[in-house]
């Protein structure tokens, strides 16, 4: 079967550095896309993956590593906006998105 | 410009009542993709529209879920003879390419749909 795995909750401190893993198991790969979502809110585009390495975008960056089915969302200089739930999303060989169920952060001040 | 936008944002049905959901995707968008997802939960795949062809319908839980896209824009999910475990918030997101290729989903806020 197909699966995405990240950890349930994590706290932050505001000011602070984050890491958010993703490991997954999945029929075939064609990127992996991470989402943010506010309680209540749409999921929104924060970034996809499909080489391994490291793609950086402001505060946040992701790596991928496709050998061990592994990535991480880093999130810097955490602000209190940054209280959410962080999706890692697989595009399977049927270009179908897979999804974890979230990891919800908690930024304190 | 205008996101995704879906209506009603909320929906309150009686068990058995049938409900229609509609999703107003961003405009020219080609792909249409329509979720479900259960609290504490990521989104699961329902249905995939290329324009006005459903090409996936692979993850409808019943066949008591059907979605239409007729004209390629708007599209509508339709849930008969509803079930409390059909309580979700059912997410429709678009994009600008066809599945096939890197393309980035722009989802709409969802319906919550809650059955009694």
């Amino acid at each position: 079967g197909q699966n995405i795995d990240q950890p349930t909750e994590m706290t932050a401190t505001e000011g602070a550095i984050v890491q958010i893993n993703c490991t997954y198991q999945t029929s075939g790969f064609n990127g992996l896309f991470w989402y943010q979502q506010h309680a209540g809110e749409a999921p929104t585009f924060l970034s996809y993956n499909v080489l391994d390495g490291l793609e950086e975008k402001g505060r946040f960056s992701s790596f991928l590593s496709r050998s061990k089915g592994y990535s991480y969302l880093l999130l810097k200089e955490l602000q209190m906006k940054d209280s959410a739930s962080y999706l890692c999303a697989v595009m399977d060989s049927n270009y179908q998105l897979i999804w974890g169920a979230g990891t919800k952060l908690i930024i304190k001040p | 410009g205008a996101g995704v936008s879906q209506s009603p944002r909320y929906k309150v049905a009686k068990r058995g009542q049938d409900v229609a959901l509609r999703c107003d995707p961003i405009s020219g968008h080609v792909s249409l993709f329509w979720y479900q997802q259960a609290l504490g939960q990521g989104p699961e795949f329902l249905t995939y529209f290329q324009n006005e062809a459903q090409l996936d319908k692979s993850g409808l839980p019943s066949d008591r879920f059907f979605a239409e896209r007729p004209e390629g824009s708007v599209s509508t999910l339709k849930i008969q003879r509803t079930q409390q475990e059909d309580s979700a918030v059912y997410l429709c997101a678009s994009s600008s390419r066809d599945r096939g290729s890197y393309n980035e989903q722009f989802f709409g806020p969802g319906t919550r749909l809650t059955v009694l």
